[in-house]
């Protein structure tokens, strides 16, 4: 267990509609990222927040937005869904800032299936 | 931009040793990442090299040549449960303290 938890762990919608998505980091923890995972492809870079801030974009598309409140959790909101954005998606969290780390600690992610 | 490349699928028995390489290229690199994930769970850390060299976790190891913008997971004494896909990532400049993945190795390690 990671510390890192992720709801929902399954979600089934249809085309058009909008979802939100949240992550609670672990405890301490002030940097938030999400990651898409499309069947068969790697992870796809997102998002970051630190501290309610945002700090670096990826490839996340205009139809996708994020935020981190006060309590540090996050939200990950899609919408005008499209069969091609069903994937799993992660939030990772992490503790520093500074480039002299690389873990990351992922939560287990929440399928979305988009019919 | 940023890219990595690694090998799509490897097999192996058990007991073998294997090593997944994996050769990037950003900009303001500042280390090299890996990472298993099971089937549709999280990916979990293994090992991060800043420095050139062989890190050494267990039964698994890490290399990095930042000259040679390359580095390798060298897994030993393979077990049934190390199949799984494995990524290597890098930290950049670009990126912040984000990650970004290459697109996996899938490891099958046979009896």
């Amino acid at each position: 267990d990671s510390g890192v938890t992720q709801t929902p762990k399954h979600l089934i919608t249809a085309t058009g509609q909008r979802v939100t998505l949240r992550c609670s980091p672990r405890s301490g923890d002030l940097s938030v990222y999400w990651y898409q995972q499309s069947l068969d492809q790697g992870l796809q870079f997102l998002i970051q927040y630190y501290n309610g801030e945002e700090r670096a974009k990826g490839n996340i598309l205009e139809r996708f937005s994020a935020q981190q409140f006060p309590d540090l959790h996050s939200e990950l909101n899609l919408s005008s869904l499209e069969l091609g954005d069903s994937a799993l998606y992660f939030c990772a969290s992490s503790v520093v800032t500074g480039p002299n780390t690389g873990e990351l600690f992922f939560g287990e992610g929440s399928r979305l299936t988009v019919l | 931009g940023q890219s990595l490349e690694q090998p799509s699928e490897v097999t192996a028995v058990e007991g073998a040793i294997v090593q997944i390489n994996c050769t990037y290229q950003t900009s303001g690199f500042y280390g090299l990442s890996w990472y298993q994930q099971h089937d549709g769970g999280a990916p979990t850390f293994l090992s991060y090299n800043a420095l050139d060299g062989l890190e050494e976790t267990g039964r698994f190891s890490s290399f990095l040549s930042r000259s040679d913008s390359y580095g390798y997971l060298l897994l030993q004494e393979l077990q049934m449960k190390d199949s799984a896909s494995y990524f290597c990532a890098v930290r950049d400049q670009q990126a912040g303290t984000a990650l970004i993945f290459g697109k996996g190795t899938t490891l099958s390690v046979s009896s």
